[in-house]
């Protein structure tokens, strides 16, 4: 699986978008981005995927770039209850064969919101 | 509806002696995934379970660690002897299996290993 490149931490205001980038320059034809989130002592969270189209559902969007090296997920009104850890997964979506849809984590991007 | 369950929610132990962590998934969800999270290593996979098979139990990270699921549905991961490097939260997820890849996470199990 592609490896993927986020910012350690952000801040963001509450109420304001929160805009999270991701970079995955070495992505392959058939692989999608994911996005999953981690609360504090909570177990992650899907969020969002896509693979070259953008992607909005009710808790974010997802916007690839049509290189597909890089995307960002945006938070539209960001809430303290966002405070979390985000994490960007590149990955095939199917896999036949007996192959796993394991998720590789990588160590993501701690999103603050601030009152 | 319910979501995945794991049991117990935290879990202390003597190093040496041997832990079982249990997963109820969701419901008609075929695909189980362990995963482990701890300070040194952040979040990692363990094992996937497709029904009652692990065509992947790459991540296991020793001789000392197994899993089985049952009637496809629970899953049990068993610590033999445990380490203090054990000393993690063990997290299970499912999925409706290679179709749908949104997996759905249970609370964890928190390990220590005195």
């Amino acid at each position: 699986d592609a490896k993927t490149t986020q910012p350690p931490s952000m801040d963001c205001a509450e109420g304001r978008a929160a805009n999270l980038p991701c970079n995955h320059s070495t992505i392959s034809g058939n692989e999608y981005v994911y996005w999953y989130r981690q609360i504090h002592s909570q177990g992650p969270q899907y969020i969002i995927h896509g693979l070259k189209n953008n992607e909005t559902n009710e808790m974010a969007s997802l916007i690839i770039t049509e290189d597909r090296k890089s995307s960002t997920l945006i938070l539209p009104h960001a809430t303290l209850r966002d405070t979390a850890v985000y994490y960007c997964i590149v990955r095939v979506a199917v896999e036949y064969g007996g192959a796993t849809n394991k998720l590789i984590f990588g160590t993501g991007t701690l999103l603050a919101v601030q009152p | 509806g319910a979501g995945v369950s794991q049991s117990p929610s935290n879990k202390v132990t003597e190093k040496g002696k041997d832990v079982e962590l249990r997963c109820d998934p969701i419901s008609g969800h075929t695909a189980l995934y362990w995963y482990r999270q701890s300070l040194g290593q952040g979040l990692e996979f363990l094992i996937y379970f497709q029904g009652n098979s692990a065509p992947d139990k790459s991540g296991l990270p020793s001789d000392r660690f197994s899993a089985e699921r049952t009637g496809g549905s629970v899953s049990t991961l068993t610590i033999q002897r445990t380490q203090q490097e054990d000393s993690a939260v063990y997290l299970c997820a499912s999925s409706w299996g290679r179709e749908y890849n949104e997996q759905f996470f249970g609370p964890g199990t928190r390990l220590t290993v005195l």
